[in-house]
């Protein structure tokens, strides 16, 4: 299988707190992207990072990569409420057109 | 808005009895995706097309077909449900060039077996 695992599987925080997902996979890739699904939704695409980027910032959010590694981090800053959702790590291999999902980390805030 | 739908919402459907989920797309993708998600498991690949051309999965069983007829509809045909097809069925699209490679997602169509 091209994806490997993401810690923790479950995450419950306050309010305020930063959030942080890990992500591992197998193969070579040519980009890692950071999804985020409400519960009994579709997936909404958060942050994409190319294999020779170390690192990405959109709003709240702070994506590391390290290829030598096969891993990945999801940072979530001052995180709220509205930030309770599932979040899926996702490849593209080199040299394919798919991109495989892990496992998920489930993300709790409480008020 | 351009976007990704998916209908119906949900479809419940009799064990054996074949059933055709669709999805159409406004974003004038050339790539589809069909994924299923039970629950609180990983979006797991079917198949997607590259403009016309079909790639299967290796791992989805023969049950699972699909059309795409043009560049905005594509359908996911189950042929005979069972019991263990019961999952969320998410359709995504993407355009594939060297800049672009993020999935746009339906709301998906949440499908029960009976």
């Amino acid at each position: 299988s091209q994806q490997g695992e993401e810690d923790p599987q479950a995450l419950s925080i306050q309010e305020g707190e930063n959030a942080t997902m890990n992500c591992s996979y197998k193969t070579s890739i040519n980009n890692l992207q950071w999804y985020r699904q409400n519960s009994g939704r579709g997936l909404v695409h958060l942050i994409l990072i190319r294999s020779n980027e170390r690192e990405k910032h959109s709003g709240r959010l702070r994506v590391t990569l390290d290829t030598s590694k096969k891993s990945s981090s999801l940072l979530i800053t001052a995180s709220r409420a509205a930030d309770t959702a599932s979040y899926f790590c996702a490849t593209d291999a080199t040299g394919g057109f798919k991109t495989i999902f892990g496992a998920g980390t489930r993300l709790f805030v409480k008020a | 808005d351009a976007m990704v739908i998916q209908n119906p919402r949900y479809q419940v459907t009799q064990f054996g009895k074949p059933v055709t989920l669709s999805c159409s797309q406004t974003l004038n993708h050339n790539v589809m995706y069909w994924y299923q998600q039970k629950s609180s498991q990983a979006p797991k690949l079917l198949f997607h097309y590259y403009d016309k051309d079909f790639n299967n999965e290796a791992d989805t069983p023969d049950n699972f077909q699909s059309r795409r007829p043009n560049t905005s509809f594509c359908f996911l045909d189950i042929r005979s449900p069972g019991l263990g097809d019961a999952a969320m069925y998410l359709c995504a699209t993407s355009r594939r060039d060297s800049l672009n490679e993020k999935l746009f997602f339906g709301s998906g169509t949440q499908l029960s077996v009976l």
